[in-house]
């Protein structure tokens, strides 16, 4: 399967603690983004990179979030001292873009659940 | 602010019926408007797209109906299934200034076998 993979599916951690996600895109796929999902609302953007860069980040995005994707390859986002409001599905999607087309191709998720 | 307004919230359909679902935004600068499909546990997954030069588009039991001038655009399923069961989303992709999909707040559709 060359989709979009994550790991882990699920983590379950303390409030307090450190956690990373890994992000590896389709492999030809120069885009790749970030969203969160809570339970009954649509996906909302985090951040974005193109290739090695990252050129958009949402305000959602607090210093206690950080993005990276070294090589422009796979990608890590890491959340810092986790709080409860942290608990739902992060999405990584990545797409290359096509003319004013950006087909975006989503990952499994990482469910997150803060204790 | 970019805003994608989606409804109905829940939709329960019998197999076989049409199920409909509209989206509708406030900003001009979309360009690209994609369905996704969501099963519980599940990341979205692309179901059928449209680009506002045409105004539908057709993809077996899918259809998206793009209306520019009203600003609304809408997803059809025709003959429903049990297996069609899932939460809709609508999204717009900007023109410019931004590469983030807005996405709407989703459709959870229940198709009654």
């Amino acid at each position: 399967d060359t989709g979009v993979s994550q790991d882990p599916r699920h983590k379950i951690t303390k409030r307090g603690q450190n956690v990373t996600f890994r992000c590896d895109p389709i492999s030809e796929h120069n885009r790749l983004y970030w969203y969160r999902q809570t339970l009954g609302q649509g996906p909302e953007f985090l951040t974005y990179f193109q290739n090695e860069a990252q050129l958009e980040k949402s305000r959602l995005l607090s210093d206690r979030f950080s993005a990276e994707r070294p090589k422009g390859s796979f990608s890590t986002l890491e959340i810092q001292r986790t709080e409860q409001g942290d608990s739902a599905m992060y999405l990584c999607a990545s797409s290359h873009r096509s003319g004013s087309t950006d087909t975006q191709y989503f990952g499994p998720g990482t469910r997150l659940t803060v204790l | 602010q970019q805003q994608v307004k989606q409804s109905p919230q829940s939709l329960i359909v019998q197999k076989g019926g049409i199920s409909i679902i509209n989206c509708a935004y406030e900003n001009t600068a979309f360009d690209y408007f994609p369905w996704y499909q969501q099963f519980p546990g599940k990341g979205p997954a692309l179901l059928i797209a449209i680009r506002p030069d045409v105004s539908e588009k057709k993809e077996g039991r899918f259809t998206i109906s793009f209306n520019k001038s009203a600003k609304q655009f809408s997803l059809h399923i025709m003959d429903s299934q049990p297996g069609d069961s899932a939460t809709y989303f609508c999204a717009a992709f900007p023109t410019s200034g931004t590469y983030k999909y807005i996405f709407g707040t989703g459709t959870r559709l229940k198709v009654l076998a």
